[in-house]
């Protein structure tokens, strides 16, 4: 069953926060995030393994409530280069990643 | 540096045209992916292999078959092409385990006529 992303689009100015929101009803061992620009493949960002870690990658960072099955994605500061498809994609173990349907991000200047 | 080579970038094909769509990874990976991307829908898996000559059914197999001969060769088969198979397909693969990142290849955009 496909996680589910929240907001499906966003639309930001230079600087501005967001945070992306991604929700599973299954037991999760791992969540993956992507980013996709259009007409791209989906690049990879970060992975959080079950445990509640918390990620970082430069102004972007990631948490991953196993209790909740529940992931989140944080932009700060955002920059126009941030703009594209946000996907996430979860495992329940040795699985085949299950990924959301994505959030539109638009940073504007 | 990793690399996942999908061989056809843009395909144009008739409908009831038998398609090859050919991925190669150069990493030893031992998991290998198909999946199709719409827009609204994300992304989708349709074939899956854990090893050579294994294969295993994805969310949405119906009209498409796969052939894993080798290690870093996965090929997604689709049998007699129709327009409502016309998308973006992925190819993807990964170390064996659910917790280890996952690459894709630059995507084969298929317009089936």
């Amino acid at each position: 069953q496909q996680p589910v992303q929240s907001p499906q689009a966003v639309i930001l100015r230079e600087g501005e926060d967001a945070v992306i929101n991604c929700s599973s009803s299954k037991a999760l061992y791992s969540v993956h995030w992507y980013r996709q620009k259009h007409g791209e493949a989906p690049v990879f960002l970060m992975i959080l393994l079950k445990g509640g870690e918390q990620k970082g990658h430069e102004k972007i960072s990631a948490s991953f409530n196993e209790k909740k099955q529940q992931s989140s994605l944080y932009l700060t500061a955002s920059q126009l280069s941030y703009s594209g498809t946000y996907f996430c994609g979860t495992a329940s173990g040795n699985t085949p990643l299950v990924f959301g349907k994505g959030t539109r991000l638009s940073v504007i200047a | 540096d990793v690399k996942v080579t999908q061989s056809s970038r843009y395909l144009v094909k008739r409908t009831g045209e038998k398609v090859f769509l050919e991925c190669v990874q150069d990493m030893d990976h031992e998991n290998m992916f198909w999946y199709r991307q719409d827009p609204g829908l994300g992304l989708r898996l349709i074939y899956f292999s854990y090893d050579v000559k294994m294969k295993e059914k994805g969310d949405i197999p119906e009209g498409y078959s796969v052939s894993r001969e080798k290690k870093e060769r996965f090929s997604l088969i689709l049998e007699s092409a129709s327009t409502n198979q016309t998308s973006m397909y992925l190819c993807a693969s990964r170390r064996q385990g659910g917790g280890n990142t996952i690459y894709f290849g630059e995507g084969s955009w298929l317009t089936v006529v």
